[in-house]
């Protein structure tokens, strides 16, 4: 049980490049998020699914795009890199309705450093 | 808007210590928070949960306090030890979804 995976680990663009970034969980949680950590500013909500097929909007989600074709996999796309984007991604997931003890409990994987030169 | 607001400067104290980190919020009360530790270069991993009927919540060292009417968490680490050092997170529901909210971390140093 690997948990939640993410890939790359690290990563440098130039300015206007494209990535995708993969997170894929193996728990067959129906929620999974995308955030991004700056230092000083904690976590941040960028996109969100609540399944398979679907995908929202969270706190900063202009300049990526996200794509949920299998509840196991969520990815994060940058079309156009921007300095501003250089950030700790991390993946996260949530099962539907959680343990009674702990409700919404998010699982993390380990983070992707992206550096936009 | 909801808020978590958590103190940004570093909590440095003494192995064998107890080390209180605080979490504050704004608006309505959740109905729970969470609070995550973060290791360097790591993801969040989920400590304790304490729900707002709870007044505190044990888990070997750890103990979390959620006061309503201060709208605030207290964490602590009791006998305190080099190995806890780390960032923890606050957090809350965002509404009714199953969104959180978290703070931007107290980062805690024991020193031996």
């Amino acid at each position: 049980n690997a948990g939640v995976t993410q890939t790359p680990k690290f990563r440098v663009l130039k300015t206007g490049q494209s990535m995708t970034l993969l997170c894929a969980q193996d728990m067959n949680h129906e929620y999974m998020y995308w955030y991004r950590q700056d230092p000083g500013m904690g976590l941040r909500l960028i996109h969100y699914s609540v399944g398979e097929g679907t995908t929202a909007k969270g706190e900063v989600p202009d300049g990526y795009n996200v794509s949920r074709l299998k509840k196991q996999n969520f990815l994060l796309g940058l079309e156009s890199a921007a300095p501003s984007q250089t950030s700790v991604y991390f993946c996260a997931s949530t099962p539907v309705g959680g343990r009674e003890e702990q409700p919404d409990t998010q699982y993390f994987g380990p983070g992707t450093r992206l550096t936009v030169l | 808007s909801q808020k978590i607001e958590q103190n940004s400067e570093a909590l440095n104290i003494q192995e064998g210590k107890t080390a209180t980190l605080t979490c504050n919020y704004t608006n309505y009360s959740p109905a729970y928070l969470q609070w995550y530790r973060q290791d360097p270069g790591r993801g969040p991993v989920f400590l304790l949960l304490i729900r707002e009927n709870e007044k505190e919540k044990r888990k070997e060292r750890l103990k979390v306090t959620f006061d309503t009417t201060l709208k605030q968490s207290l964490f602590h680490i009791t006998a305190s030890q080099p190995a806890d050092s780390a960032t923890y997170l606050c957090a809350r529901r965002m509404d009714s979804s199953y969104k959180l909210i978290f703070g931007s971390g107290t980062r805690l140093l024991v020193r031996p």
